[in-house]
């Protein structure tokens, strides 16, 4: 399968601060990419689209002023965690379709998981 | 509202034995069925996909896709102490793309 990357895997910060996560595809063009979070126990909840050169849509209940999405390329996109508070804490995943060939597979970065003291 | 529905685990089964999931799909506008594994502590791993009704196969996978009953299922053949994991059941409709999970069914295989 395609290769996805993210990049810290773990981050440690305090609170107030901003994160950023880079996930890339590696060996594809992902024109879409998704951003997941998971707390413990439970399962993946997605929570914005990204789209290469456009902006991203939330879904319902995420801010958009506090979890900050760039797409900048068709292998590259970033969320910022942006003054991060404890309730933050968590394991964030991104994952990137793969639309080459008509199927519709998402591949899962390896996560980053994310403590705010 | 797509919701996904996987039967409740934990799910526990013998070394060599045949671990069988089960997942129901409430959108039948849904067209992309998957099966991802997820280790503890790890992100979700492809192993299966299907997009028409029938059977795939895929070593020890098997999935099963019924549009009709709005079902679908893994098998997974002579189950390994490495297959204990969490089995996440996902589905796509064309019209957004977005993954629709399961809550994900729990399994142990005991050596």
């Amino acid at each position: 399968g395609a290769v996805v990357s993210q990049h810290p895997s773990r981050v440690i910060c305090k609170s107030g601060t901003s994160v950023k996560i880079e996930c890339r595809s590696l060996d594809f063009q992902a024109t879409t990419m998704f951003w997941y979070r998971q707390f413990p126990k439970q399962s993946l909840m997605l929570m914005a689209t990204s789209n290469e050169g456009s902006k991203a849509t939330y879904e319902q209940g995420v801010e958009k002023d506090k979890f900050l999405i760039n797409h900048a390329s068709l292998t590259l996109s970033t969320l910022t965690v942006t003054s991060a508070h404890p309730e933050d804490s968590s394991f964030y995943i991104c994952s990137a379709r793969d639309g080459s060939g008509g199927f519709n597979e998402q591949f899962f970065g390896p996560g980053t998981r994310l403590t705010v003291l | 509202q797509k919701e996904v529905e996987q039967n409740s685990g934990p799910l526990s089964v013998p070394e060599g034995a045949i671990a069988s999931l089960n997942c129901t799909y409430s959108d039948r506008g849904s067209q992309s069925f998957f099966w991802y594994r997820q280790y503890s502590g790890k992100s979700p791993e492809l192993i299966m996909s299907i997009y028409s009704n029938g059977d795939k196969e895929d070593g020890r996978f098997t999935a099963q896709l019924n549009k009709a009953s709005q079902y679908v299922s893994l098998l997974i053949r002579d189950s390994q102490p490495s297959d204990s994991a969490t089995y996440l059941c996902a589905v796509i409709s064309l019209n957004d793309y977005k993954l629709s999970f399961g809550a994900g069914t729990t399994v142990t295989v005991r050596a």
